[in-house]
């Protein structure tokens, strides 16, 4: 059973465009929520993270929403560019370090 | 630079012959981890290891085995691989000080024929 449940599994968007990917989870206990991204043939690197305390955490284009009632948090990419065109993965992790469950990926693919 | 450090990057194998991928962290991380993707399947944890000689299974286990002998390396071993360990592999190490952040290495890509 897939802890973090990721979707879509994939995503056409236009140069200059909102990307939107989503995430919900079950388990109340997670409390924190990293998004992943990854380039083909390199290792997902850290793009944005956020917290329960908070609802919204903006980094450059980057946001996530969350929504800690609903148990869903989301990645939108604003002014989405070609350079973003890469696999995210969503992720939620408790406060032992131990272990990320992530979710499944979305492949986005930004036209120019 | 920090840096994790997987080899080697590409793996073609046969059927029960025992192999190792290493992995190598430059960040003095305690807690380190292994993780497999698959498609439509996201990245899933083989073996964690909160410092040396601390290990403990994550969600797949089965047919892999770890070792922490020194904090910066953490090789796993198929002691005998098979088909259905055809994957891509990943090595993490995680800094838990500050903001809490999984570093990755580059991926060893593990074909079993």
């Amino acid at each position: 059973q897939q802890q973090v449940k990721q979707s879509p599994q994939s995503l056409i968007v236009q140069k200059g465009g909102i990307s939107i990917i989503n995430c919900a989870y079950e388990n109340t206990a997670f409390d924190y929520f990293p998004w992943y991204q990854q380039f083909p043939g390199k290792g997902p690197a850290l793009l944005i993270a956020i917290r329960p305390d908070v609802s919204e955490k903006k980094e450059g284009r980057f946001t996530i929403s969350f929504n800690k009632s609903a148990k869903q948090f989301s990645l939108h990419i604003m002014d989405s560019q070609p350079g973003d065109s890469a696999t995210y993965f969503c992720a939620a992790s408790m406060n032992n370090f131990n272990k990320f469950y992530f979710g499944s990926g979305t492949k986005l693919n930004v036209k120019p | 630079e920090a840096q994790v450090t997987q080899n080697p990057r590409y793996l073609i194998t046969v059927t029960g012959k025992k192999l190792t991928v290493t992995c190598s962290q430059n960040m003095n991380h305690e807690y380190m981890s292994w993780y497999r993707q698959d498609p439509g399947l996201g990245l899933r944890q083989i073996y964690y290891s909160m410092n040396v000689e601390v290990t403990d299974k994550g969600d797949v286990p089965e047919g892999y085995k770890v070792s922490r002998k020194e904090k910066r390396n953490f090789p796993l071993i198929l002691e005998s691989p098979s088909p259905n360990q055809t994957s891509l592999y990943f090595c993490a190490s995680i800094q838990t000080r500050g903001n809490t952040e999984a570093f990755f290495g580059q991926g060893t890509r593990l074909t079993v024929v």
